[in-house]
């Protein structure tokens, strides 16, 4: 059973702060994991996609694949108040054609 | 403008009725899901589909049917079945039916069972 795991938070920083989002994974074999952002009451968006180990940078967001240790990263520069949300993990699904979520961490930045 | 249009996006219904919900995209993705999403829960795979007239069971299946008769149309039909239908329904497509690359997702569609 391929699964996500994410530590639900919340987690609050200041403003201008870097907030750290964590995500483990079960399959060693998963290849690819996404980040998704979830304002309350509103449909996920992807923030960050990544495919291979290392890291991944677009603007204030970093994501960070490690094979070896199954975890997957979010790193947010210099949070802002409108970053607060809830931020979905993913990798792929037991049959490979979807994806699997974690339950989310709630991030609350604060002015 | 392309994407995903779910209806309705708030919809009230008794206990023992059937309701669908209707997904629509203009992406021209292949592939195309149904999550469910309590709240304080991640997303659950209901069903998804590959191709035209192809479906397959997610992780949650029960109570609920689907149909994949045209490839930019995927309803979910929330059958009298489900004993606790109500949730946030969200549905997604993905460019390729090759599994890589992201979900797009539609806007929603929030059920409350009175």
């Amino acid at each position: 059973q391929k699964e996500v795991e994410q530590n639900s938070g919340p987690l609050s920083v200041p403003e201008g702060a870097i907030a750290s989002l964590n995500c483990t994974y079960s399959d060693r074999g998963s290849q690819s994991f996404f980040w998704y952002r979830q304002y309350s009451g509103k449909s996920p968006e992807l923030i960050m996609s990544i495919y291979s180990n290392g890291d991944k940078e677009d603007g204030r967001f970093t994501a960070q694949l490690n094979k070896a240790s199954q975890y997957v990263s979010l790193l947010i520069r210099d949070s802002q108040p409108s970053d607060s949300a809830n931020y979905l993990c993913a990798g792929p699904s037991n049959s490979g054609y979807a994806l699997n979520f974690g339950k989310g961490t709630s991030l609350l930045v604060t002015p | 403008d392309g994407g995903i249009t779910q209806s309705p996006k708030y919809l009230f219904r008794k206990e023992g009725q059937n309701v669908t919900l209707s997904c629509e995209q203009n992406l021209n993705h292949d592939a195309m899901y149904w999550y469910r999403q309590d709240p304080g829960q991640g997303l659950r795979l209901i069903y998804y589909s590959q191709i035209v007239n192809d479906f397959q069971k997610g992780d949650i299946a029960e109570g609920y049917s689907v149909s994949r008769e045209k490839k930019e149309s995927f309803p979910l039909t929330v059958t009298s079945a489900q004993k606790n239908p109500t949730a946030f329904y969200l549905c997604a497509s993905r460019r390729d039916s090759a599994n890589t690359g992201e979900l797009f997702f539609g806007e929603g569609s929030r059920l409350t069972v009175l």
